[in-house]
């Protein structure tokens, strides 16, 4: 079973558009972390943000925002007033405290922001 | 304070020949994972080791695929007779402590067979 669906496969939006960004994760452990990960073009991951599971506080980075919760396993991100540069593949991901040798990533969702 | 780094950025080798990885952590790390990631998917655990040990390798391939990480120098992803299949970006990323903690990723190898 996928411990991470991210459903949306592709998105485009219009440039200065708001997007959202799903994903769900399933876990057992009652202490996890949660990722968001971006990869443009060139490759390489840049981390977004870490929440752990007793954290539900929703959180707000300039133009990034993220909601997790808890009740439905979800942990979406939201980009507000989107830019070109924005366009990338996002990876969530989850790391388990119990068997946390590895992260588990979602399939990615590609985002295009056209200008 | 130099990130996570992975080299060769890119290679290329022909079918049956061998392909080495190299990730060295970040300073003071001692713990080392390394993940595929196929093209159009996201990113697959392989393995995971602490200096001169293999703690996880569940997710590596049971042929032609090996991991080290000796007590000097960076650990090493070896593919023995690459096909075709094994073209894929290859992530290695550090922690202080594992379980997940302080993961910093490098920035991947491409690997292309031809």
């Amino acid at each position: 079973a996928q411990k991470v669906t991210q459903a949306q496969t592709e998105i485009s939006v219009v440039e200065k558009e708001d997007v959202t960004l799903d994903c769900v994760y399933e876990t057992r452990d009652t202490t996890y972390y949660l990722f968001w990960y971006k990869q443009p073009p060139s490759g390489e991951l840049v981390f977004l943000i870490r929440r752990n599971s007793f954290d539900e506080q929703n959180e707000i980075s300039g133009r990034y925002s993220w909601n997790f919760q808890k009740s439905t396993s979800s942990f979406n991100f939201t980009i507000t007033a989107s830019q070109v540069v924005d366009s990338a593949v996002y990876f969530c991901a989850l790391s388990e405290a119990n068997t946390g040798n590895q992260f588990y990533f979602g399939t990615g969702t590609s985002l295009t922001v056209i200008p | 304070n130099a990130g996570v780094m992975q080299n060769p950025r890119h290679l290329v080798r022909r079918r049956g020949q061998e392909a080495r990885l190299r990730c060295s952590p970040m300073k003071g790390h001692s713990h080392v994972y390394w993940y595929r990631q196929l093209p159009e998917e996201g990113l697959k655990f392989m393995v995971y080791l602490q200096k001169e040990n293999i703690i996880d390798e569940s997710g590596m391939p049971k042929e032609r695929f090996s991991a080290e990480f000796p007590k000097e120098g960076p650990s090493i992803l070896r593919i023995q007779q690459v096909v075709r299949g094994d073209s894929a970006a290859y992530f290695c990323a550090s922690s202080l402590r594992g379980q997940g903690m302080g993961y910093t990723f490098g920035s991947g190898t491409r690997l292309t067979v031809v």
